[in-house]
Protein backbone atom coordinates (compact mmCIF):
# COMPACT_ATOMS: atom_id res chain seq x y z
CA UNK A 1 0.00 0.00 0.00
CA UNK A 2 0.72 3.60 -0.12
CA UNK A 3 1.95 3.97 -3.56
CA UNK A 4 2.68 7.28 -5.17
CA UNK A 5 3.58 7.62 -8.83
CA UNK A 6 5.27 10.31 -10.66
CA UNK A 7 5.12 11.23 -14.81
CA UNK A 8 7.65 11.42 -16.34
CA UNK A 9 10.47 9.95 -15.09
CA UNK A 10 12.81 12.19 -17.27
CA UNK A 11 12.29 15.17 -19.28
CA UNK A 12 14.96 17.08 -21.22
CA UNK A 13 13.21 20.18 -22.62
CA UNK A 14 14.63 23.38 -24.46
CA UNK A 15 15.27 26.92 -22.23
CA UNK A 16 12.02 29.23 -22.21
CA UNK A 17 9.95 26.47 -22.61
CA UNK A 18 7.41 25.09 -19.74
CA UNK A 19 7.66 21.43 -18.02
CA UNK A 20 3.93 19.16 -16.52
CA UNK A 21 5.73 16.52 -13.45
CA UNK A 22 2.65 14.81 -11.93
CA UNK A 23 2.48 13.38 -8.93
CA UNK A 24 -0.57 10.72 -8.20
CA UNK A 25 -1.34 8.88 -5.19
CA UNK A 26 -2.52 5.18 -6.40
CA UNK A 27 -4.09 3.13 -3.78
CA UNK A 28 -5.05 6.21 -0.91
CA UNK A 29 -6.21 9.71 -0.43
CA UNK A 30 -3.67 12.36 0.42
CA UNK A 31 -5.06 15.61 1.47
CA UNK A 32 -1.63 16.83 1.44
CA UNK A 33 1.16 16.75 -1.02
CA UNK A 34 4.84 18.39 -1.24
CA UNK A 35 6.96 18.53 -3.70
CA UNK A 36 10.87 18.61 -3.63
CA UNK A 37 14.18 19.63 -5.31
CA UNK A 38 16.85 17.92 -5.29
CA UNK A 39 20.73 18.51 -6.56
CA UNK A 40 23.37 16.12 -6.69
CA UNK A 41 24.42 15.00 -3.42
CA UNK A 42 22.42 17.15 -1.72
CA UNK A 43 19.19 16.78 0.73
CA UNK A 44 15.58 17.09 -0.57
CA UNK A 45 14.61 21.19 -0.11
CA UNK A 46 10.80 21.74 -0.08
CA UNK A 47 9.57 23.82 -2.35
CA UNK A 48 5.61 23.78 -1.39
CA UNK A 49 2.88 22.28 0.41
CA UNK A 50 0.06 21.47 -1.63
CA UNK A 51 -3.48 20.73 -0.17
CA UNK A 52 -6.22 19.67 -2.08
CA UNK A 53 -8.51 22.48 -2.95
CA UNK A 54 -6.64 25.25 -1.55
CA UNK A 55 -3.70 27.12 -3.04
CA UNK A 56 -0.23 25.79 -1.92
CA UNK A 57 2.36 27.00 0.41
CA UNK A 58 5.72 27.89 -1.26
CA UNK A 59 8.75 28.01 0.69
CA UNK A 60 11.00 30.82 1.02
CA UNK A 61 12.94 31.59 -1.77
CA UNK A 62 10.70 29.41 -3.97
CA UNK A 63 9.15 31.40 -6.80
CA UNK A 64 5.29 30.36 -6.93
CA UNK A 65 4.69 31.93 -10.60
CA UNK A 66 7.41 30.05 -11.36
CA UNK A 67 6.88 26.80 -9.78
CA UNK A 68 2.91 26.50 -10.33
CA UNK A 69 1.40 23.48 -8.44
CA UNK A 70 -2.43 22.61 -8.57
CA UNK A 71 -3.53 19.74 -6.27
CA UNK A 72 -7.17 19.42 -8.00
CA UNK A 73 -8.07 16.14 -6.71
CA UNK A 74 -7.25 14.19 -3.04
CA UNK A 75 -5.01 11.68 -5.59
CA UNK A 76 -3.42 13.95 -8.17
CA UNK A 77 -1.19 17.39 -7.55
CA UNK A 78 0.87 19.14 -10.43
CA UNK A 79 4.03 20.89 -10.58
CA UNK A 80 4.40 23.03 -13.87
CA UNK A 81 7.75 24.52 -14.23
CA UNK A 82 7.20 27.60 -16.19
CA UNK A 83 9.95 29.00 -18.52
CA UNK A 84 12.60 26.46 -17.72
CA UNK A 85 15.85 27.71 -17.53
CA UNK A 86 19.22 25.21 -17.22
CA UNK A 87 19.73 26.38 -13.78
CA UNK A 88 16.09 24.58 -13.25
CA UNK A 89 17.48 21.44 -14.15
CA UNK A 90 17.08 18.99 -11.40
CA UNK A 91 15.81 16.25 -9.54
CA UNK A 92 12.14 16.69 -8.22
CA UNK A 93 10.48 14.50 -6.07
CA UNK A 94 6.97 14.67 -4.78
CA UNK A 95 5.45 12.92 -1.83
CA UNK A 96 1.67 12.06 -0.16
CA UNK A 97 0.84 12.11 3.04
CA UNK A 98 -2.10 10.28 4.47
CA UNK A 99 -4.45 11.94 6.50
CA UNK A 100 -4.08 12.09 9.87
CA UNK A 101 -0.66 10.43 9.52
CA UNK A 102 2.51 11.73 9.82
CA UNK A 103 4.48 9.66 7.44
CA UNK A 104 4.76 10.52 3.89
CA UNK A 105 5.11 8.64 1.01
CA UNK A 106 7.56 9.29 -1.58
CA UNK A 107 7.23 9.32 -5.87
CA UNK A 108 10.34 7.80 -7.81
CA UNK A 109 10.97 11.08 -9.16
CA UNK A 110 11.26 13.20 -12.50
CA UNK A 111 14.93 13.92 -13.78
CA UNK A 112 14.28 17.14 -15.64
CA UNK A 113 17.00 18.37 -17.69
CA UNK A 114 17.04 22.14 -19.04
CA UNK A 115 18.82 22.65 -22.82
CA UNK B 1 17.18 28.01 12.93
CA UNK B 2 16.64 24.76 13.13
CA UNK B 3 19.47 21.92 11.96
CA UNK B 4 19.53 18.36 11.37
CA UNK B 5 22.84 17.13 10.98
CA UNK B 6 24.09 13.53 9.62
CA UNK B 7 27.52 12.60 8.96
CA UNK B 8 28.63 13.54 5.58
CA UNK B 9 31.31 11.23 4.76
CA UNK B 10 30.14 7.52 3.75
CA UNK B 11 30.32 4.67 6.23
CA UNK B 12 31.89 1.66 5.23
CA UNK B 13 31.10 -1.51 6.90
CA UNK B 14 31.95 -5.15 6.34
CA UNK B 15 28.84 -7.50 5.31
CA UNK B 16 27.64 -9.24 8.45
CA UNK B 17 28.35 -6.58 11.04
CA UNK B 18 25.82 -3.70 12.40
CA UNK B 19 25.99 -0.23 10.95
CA UNK B 20 25.39 2.87 13.02
CA UNK B 21 24.28 5.96 11.43
CA UNK B 22 23.76 8.93 13.39
CA UNK B 23 21.36 11.94 13.29
CA UNK B 24 21.96 15.11 15.40
CA UNK B 25 19.40 17.83 15.42
CA UNK B 26 19.32 21.74 16.86
CA UNK B 27 17.31 24.59 18.15
CA UNK B 28 14.28 22.05 17.82
CA UNK B 29 12.09 19.74 19.82
CA UNK B 30 10.58 17.55 17.00
CA UNK B 31 7.47 15.57 18.13
CA UNK B 32 8.68 12.68 15.43
CA UNK B 33 11.73 11.46 13.67
CA UNK B 34 11.80 9.26 10.78
CA UNK B 35 14.43 7.16 8.54
CA UNK B 36 14.07 6.77 4.92
CA UNK B 37 16.92 5.23 2.49
CA UNK B 38 17.46 6.39 -0.42
CA UNK B 39 18.49 4.70 -3.81
CA UNK B 40 21.01 6.22 -6.66
CA UNK B 41 18.22 8.16 -8.96
CA UNK B 42 14.99 7.27 -6.73
CA UNK B 43 12.78 8.68 -4.50
CA UNK B 44 13.06 7.71 -0.60
CA UNK B 45 11.46 5.28 0.86
CA UNK B 46 9.88 5.19 4.28
CA UNK B 47 11.90 2.84 7.08
CA UNK B 48 10.84 3.81 10.71
CA UNK B 49 9.19 6.75 13.01
CA UNK B 50 9.82 7.04 15.91
CA UNK B 51 7.89 9.82 18.77
CA UNK B 52 9.61 11.99 21.18
CA UNK B 53 8.50 9.59 24.11
CA UNK B 54 9.69 6.49 22.60
CA UNK B 55 12.80 5.38 23.07
CA UNK B 56 13.84 2.64 20.60
CA UNK B 57 11.90 1.50 17.49
CA UNK B 58 12.05 -1.97 15.63
CA UNK B 59 11.42 -3.29 12.07
CA UNK B 60 13.37 -6.96 11.66
CA UNK B 61 17.00 -6.10 11.13
CA UNK B 62 16.41 -2.12 11.55
CA UNK B 63 16.29 -0.55 14.80
CA UNK B 64 15.80 3.21 15.93
CA UNK B 65 16.65 5.05 19.21
CA UNK B 66 15.79 8.89 19.92
CA UNK B 67 17.35 10.68 22.71
CA UNK B 68 15.63 13.62 23.27
CA UNK B 69 18.29 15.21 26.15
CA UNK B 70 20.86 14.24 23.46
CA UNK B 71 19.01 15.66 20.38
CA UNK B 72 20.24 12.43 19.20
CA UNK B 73 18.43 9.61 17.40
CA UNK B 74 20.63 6.62 15.94
CA UNK B 75 20.10 4.41 12.78
CA UNK B 76 21.61 0.92 13.61
CA UNK B 77 21.09 -1.46 10.80
CA UNK B 78 21.96 -5.40 12.07
CA UNK B 79 23.42 -8.13 9.96
CA UNK B 80 24.37 -5.51 7.49
CA UNK B 81 24.14 -7.31 3.59
CA UNK B 82 25.31 -5.17 0.28
CA UNK B 83 22.08 -4.88 -0.70
CA UNK B 84 21.53 -2.59 2.18
CA UNK B 85 23.96 -0.06 0.97
CA UNK B 86 22.14 3.06 -0.12
CA UNK B 87 21.87 6.28 1.34
CA UNK B 88 20.32 7.12 4.58
CA UNK B 89 18.32 10.28 5.55
CA UNK B 90 16.81 11.17 8.51
CA UNK B 91 14.45 13.54 9.30
CA UNK B 92 12.02 15.38 12.28
CA UNK B 93 8.38 16.75 11.89
CA UNK B 94 6.23 18.08 14.84
CA UNK B 95 2.85 17.03 14.37
CA UNK B 96 1.34 17.63 10.59
CA UNK B 97 4.00 19.88 10.06
CA UNK B 98 6.45 20.14 7.17
CA UNK B 99 9.16 17.52 7.42
CA UNK B 100 13.14 19.11 7.62
CA UNK B 101 15.35 16.53 6.03
CA UNK B 102 19.37 15.84 6.93
CA UNK B 103 21.88 16.05 4.35
CA UNK B 104 21.64 11.79 4.43
CA UNK B 105 24.83 9.40 4.80
CA UNK B 106 26.02 6.82 2.31
CA UNK B 107 25.94 3.16 3.75
CA UNK B 108 28.22 0.71 1.74
CA UNK B 109 28.35 -2.81 2.60
CA UNK B 110 30.98 -4.68 1.61
CA UNK B 111 31.13 -8.18 1.10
Amino acid sequence: GAVVSQHPSRVICKSGTSVKIECRSLDFQATTMFWYRQFPKQSLMLMATSNEGSKATYEQGVEKDKFLINHASLTLSTLTVTSAHPEDSSFYICSARVNGMETQYFGPGTRLLVL
Amino acid sequence: SQKIEQNSEALNIQEGKTATLTCNYTNYSPAYLQWYRQDPGRGPVFLLLIRENEKEKRKERLKVTFDTTLKQSLFHITASQPADSATYLCAFSGGYQKVTFGTGTKLQVIP
